[in-house]
């Protein structure tokens, strides 16, 4: 079964400072990996997708992810955190063959002035 | 292009009541895929349809179910409410939906409250 484990519940950081988002997957296929942000009161945006192309993926909003199968890892990193990323992050697999992705429990970031 | 939307924005039900929630896809897209959001469960999927046909369900009781139109637009009713269906619920669309890497492209959600 597909399952993904987002290892913080809570991220601060100060603004301008790198942004680390954690996230491990269980697969046993070569996995789709997803990288959704969610503002408060709005739906999920998808910041990135990985699907068996280039092992480090560009999102928008000059965040990225890099895909490491010896690890099982797909953490999304920013180099320099702006105010407008308070959000909630979700790393999402698929389900391989189907449309039903498998979502994280969930990060939340708070960037600080 | 005009992304998902959703109807109503809010509602409030009470319990015993029933409710639909309504979904329209981008244009183009034929996959429409629903999902709950509660604070303590999490995001759960509950159902996917494509070409009017239900293909994927998630694990919620029979009193949630839905349906898709020719047009692609869905509708999923819960019947029964109860306090615990109180969620934001999510439609999501995507082109076919298929292999897995489709991108799915979610509305801005309906907030249910069951009181």
């Amino acid at each position: 079964a597909q399952s993904v484990t987002q290892l913080d519940s809570h991220v601060s950081v100060s603004e301008g400072t790198p942004v680390l988002l954690r996230c491990n997957y269980s697969s046993s296929y070569s996995p789709s990996l997803f990288w959704y942000v969610q503002h408060p009161n709005k739906g999920l945006q998808l910041l990135l997708k990985y699907t068996s192309a280039a092992t480090l993926v560009k999102g928008i909003n000059g965040f990225e992810a890099e895909f490491k199968k010896s690890e099982t890892s797909f953490h999304l990193t920013k180099p320099s955190a702006h105010m407008s990323d308070a959000a909630e992050y979700f790393c999402v697999v698929s389900d391989p063959g189907t449309d039903k992705l498998i979502f994280g429990t969930g990060t939340r970031l708070q960037v600080f002035p | 292009k005009a992304g998902v939307t959703q109807t109503p924005r809010y509602l409030i039900k009470t319990r015993g009541q029933q409710v639909t929630l309504s979904c329209s896809p981008i244009s183009g897209h034929r996959s429409v895929s629903w999902y709950q959001q509660t604070p303590g469960q999490g995001l759960q999927f509950l159902f996917e349809y494509f070409s009017e046909t239900q293909r994927n369900k998630g694990n919620f009781p029979g009193r949630f179910s839905g349906r898709q139109f020719s047009n692609s637009r869905s509708e999923m009713n819960v019947s029964t409410l109860e306090l615990g269906d109180s969620a934001l619920y999510l439609c999501a669309s995507s082109l076919a939906g298929t292999s897995g890497t489709d991108t799915q492209y979610f509305g801005p959600g309906t907030r249910l409250t069951v009181l």
